[in-house]
């Protein structure tokens, strides 16, 4: 069974770098024909897309936030993560961390979340 | 970008009904499209992709269908542990994007 854990700081001040890990478990990052991607909801509202990466390191990104966002794949630790720069309150959101399979596009398994605030 | 719009917003059904979830896209994005459950504190999970496939474990009381840009999610028969919020996600162009979400609650 494959499970996902966010990890970071759970406060970030206005125009820093919110940035979050992903760690896999129950399977290897680069095995299969996996996406893994990163999702946010802002409190009470939907979901949005912020972007995935493939293991080879291939990424797409939100054009909404792609002046901002990087994620990156470190294969050796099972892990990916995200960085979101020039962070305003309305980044200020839960973030998932996500296995996305079947041509890239399901998302199958989704960790628990977690919340980010953008606060001075 | 592709615009995902769920009506309603909100919907009220008696356990046992049958409750009916639309979801409309702003152009077509053939049958790429899938439908996921969130209760309150936990993560989305995957209910049916490609429009009408039940994902793993999925009770059959769920199914999905639909394609282009009309599709609708059925719940035969509500049980207690179906009321949440439901939301339908296109994944025929990027960037990949949800609908609103329309909330399942008990009448």
């Amino acid at each position: 069974q494959v499970q996902l854990q966010e990890s970071g700081p759970g406060l970030v001040k206005p125009s820093q770098t919110l940035s979050l890990t992903c760690t896999v478990s129950g399977g290897s990052i680069s095995s299969g024909s996996y996406y893994w991607s990163w999702i946010r909801q802002p409190a009470g509202k939907g979901l949005e897309w912020i972007g995935r990466i493939y293991p080879s390191g291939s990424t797409n990104y939100n054009p909404s936030l792609k002046s901002r966002v990087t994620i990156s794949v470190d294969t050796s630790k099972n892990q990916f993560s995200l960085k979101l720069s020039s962070v305003t309150a309305a980044d200020t959101a839960v973030y998932y961390c996500a296995r996305v399979g079947m041509g890239g596009g399901i998302v199958d398994y989704w960790g628990q979340g977690t919340l980010v605030t953008v606060s001075s | 970008e592709m615009v995902m719009t769920q009506s309603p917003a909100t919907l009220s059904v008696s356990p046992g009904e049958r409750a009916t979830l639309s979801c409309r896209a702003s152009q077509s994005v053939s049958s790429n499209l899938a439908w996921y459950q969130q209760k309150p504190g936990q993560a989305p999970s995957l209910l049916i992709y490609g429009a009408s496939t039940r994902a793993t474990g999925i009770p059959a009381r769920f199914s999905g269908s639909g394609s282009g840009t009309e599709f609708t999610l059925t719940i035969s028969s509500l049980q207690s542990e179906d009321f949440a919020v439901y939301y339908c996600q296109q994944y025929n162009n990027w960037p990949y994007t949800f609908g609103q979400g329309t909330k399942l609650e008990i009448k």
